[in-house]
């Protein structure tokens, strides 16, 4: 079966520090990998969404960015966090396109910008 | 700028209790609509994925219907348990633009 990891679960960072947030997937090859933020009181917010190695889309101009450097990764970064960085991440997974096929999520990371 | 509209924000009900909440979304350019249920501690699930004007759904005790003409789609929630609370989320569009969703509280 297809499983989800996601780490760290609970980050507090200092502004202006790196992120590093890592997601891979087990059980399946060649999915569609996404990136999902909320901020406290929205909505699940897509931030990145990548079809296959290297190709990565992003929805929403941000101080991240993503990468995927193997078929089953998917790494969240920032150079310099902002206060506004601050939010739940949610790595998810989806076997064919997202309009027509259910997203798999991670447990979420809770950070947190000091 | 798609929006995705979900309403009650949020929602008490008894135990037994049959429920409904509604999503709202463009009539236009339509691909599909997902529901998830997120309870707390927990990552979101998938309940549906439709694709067709008409589609109903079902899962156990929770159904759902879509009007892709009018662009809403319901949930409904028959005879609701504790175990049904959680917050409730839609999904529209390509890149899956998702609504603020409906809190469900059960008591028991």
């Amino acid at each position: 079966s297809q499983t989800i990891h996601q780490w760290p679960a609970t980050l507090v960072q200092p502004v202006g520090s790196p992120l590093s947030l890592e997601c891979t997937v087990e059980g399946t090859s060649n999915p569609n990998l996404y990136w999902y933020r909320q901020a406290a009181g929205r909505g699940l917010q897509l931030l990145f969404y990548s079809v296959g190695i290297g190709q990565i889309s992003s929805e929403v101009p941000q101080n991240l960015s993503a990468s995927r450097p193997q078929d089953r990764q998917f790494i969240l970064s920032s150079k310099k966090l902002l206060l506004s960085d601050s939010g739940f991440y949610l790595c998810a997974w989806s076997a064919g396109a997202a309009y027509n096929s259910p997203l798999h999520f991670g447990n979420g990371t809770r950070l947190t910008v000091t | 700028i798609l929006n995705v509209e979900q309403s009650p924000q949020s929602l008490h009900v008894q135990e037994g209790d049959s429920t409904n909440f509604t999503c709202s979304f463009p009539s236009s350019n339509f691909y599909a609509l997902h529901w998830y249920r997120w309870e707390t501690a927990k990552s979101p699930e998938a309940l549906f994925v439709m694709t067709l004007n008409g589609d109903e759904k079902k899962k156990g005790r929770i159904s759902a219907t879509l009007n892709t003409k009018e662009g809403y789609s319901y949930l409904y929630i028959k005879g609701s348990q504790p175990e049904d609370s959680a917050t409730y989320l839609c999904a529209f569009g390509t890149a899956l633009i998702f609504g603020k969703g409906t809190t469900l509280s059960v008591s028991s």
